[in-house]
């Protein structure tokens, strides 16, 4: 069984550009999640979904950072415009429906410059 | 405010020996209790996880034990091996996931030879 894919691995922009990550859960798993992991610390909850509907992004800064969810499976998650602080590794997960268990994916390194 | 406290940050271990690492928490809404191992460069991966119901979980040379009066619980892993030598992160979790997962910040083991 194929576990969490994440794309890129690694992404180096200039602070105010954009950038976008892309999630592909493991198959069948309706929940997906995005978390935060700053360096030494962590995983931190951005956003929860449940199919193709966000039910958690308390913690999203709405003001910069967006994600979306067509068709309840691939998940994209954007920042726009980066900034310094947003240099850390984005991490996507997944569960079945009505599980705990959270499955990770590798993750994506962001740098912003 | 750190919903889940652990400690040690940092432990270093002979091969064989036992590795012990605690964790605590506040919120009695929660009822999953995982752990995580993080090599570096990967993302988190579940090891191992335990609800109220019971005390202890062993599966292999991992062991959780859970004290639900003290709100504690700990991750036990036996015979301690350098492959083993990764950071590892408590968590807690309500029902469903409800009450989103949160991590401790996390203890880097070393098992040296």
């Amino acid at each position: 069984e194929a576990g969490v894919v994440q794309s890129p691995r690694y992404k180096i922009i200039e602070k105010k550009q954009p950038v976008a990550f892309w999630c592909n859960p493991i198959s069948g798993h309706n929940t997906l999640y995005w978390y935060l992991q700053n360096l030494g610390q962590g995983p931190e909850l951005l956003i929860r979904y449940e199919n193709e509907e966000a039910v958690d992004d308390s913690q999203l800064p709405k003001d910069r950072f967006s994600a979306e969810r067509l068709k309840g499976v691939d998940s994209t998650l954007k920042i726009q415009p980066a900034e310094l602080g947003d240099s850390a590794v984005y991490l996507c997960a997944s569960s079945p429906r009505g599980g705990d268990e959270q499955y990770f994916g590798p993750g994506t390194r962001l740098t912003v410059t | 405010q750190q919903q889940v406290k652990q400690s040690p940050q940092s432990l270093i271990v002979q091969k064989g020996g036992i590795s012990i690492i605690n964790c605590a928490y506040e919120n009695t809404a929660f009822d999953y209790f995982p752990w995580y191992q993080q090599f570096p460069g990967k993302g988190p991966a579940l090891l191992i996880a335990i609800r109220p119901d019971v005390s202890e979980k062993k599966e292999g040379r991992f062991t959780i034990s859970f004290n639900k009066s003290a709100k504690q619980f700990s991750l036990h892993i036996m015979d301690s091996q350098p492959g083993d030598s990764a950071t590892y992160f408590c968590a807690a979790s309500g029902y469903e996931g409800n009450t989103p997962l949160v991590f401790g910040k996390g203890t880097r083991l070393s098992v040296i030879a």
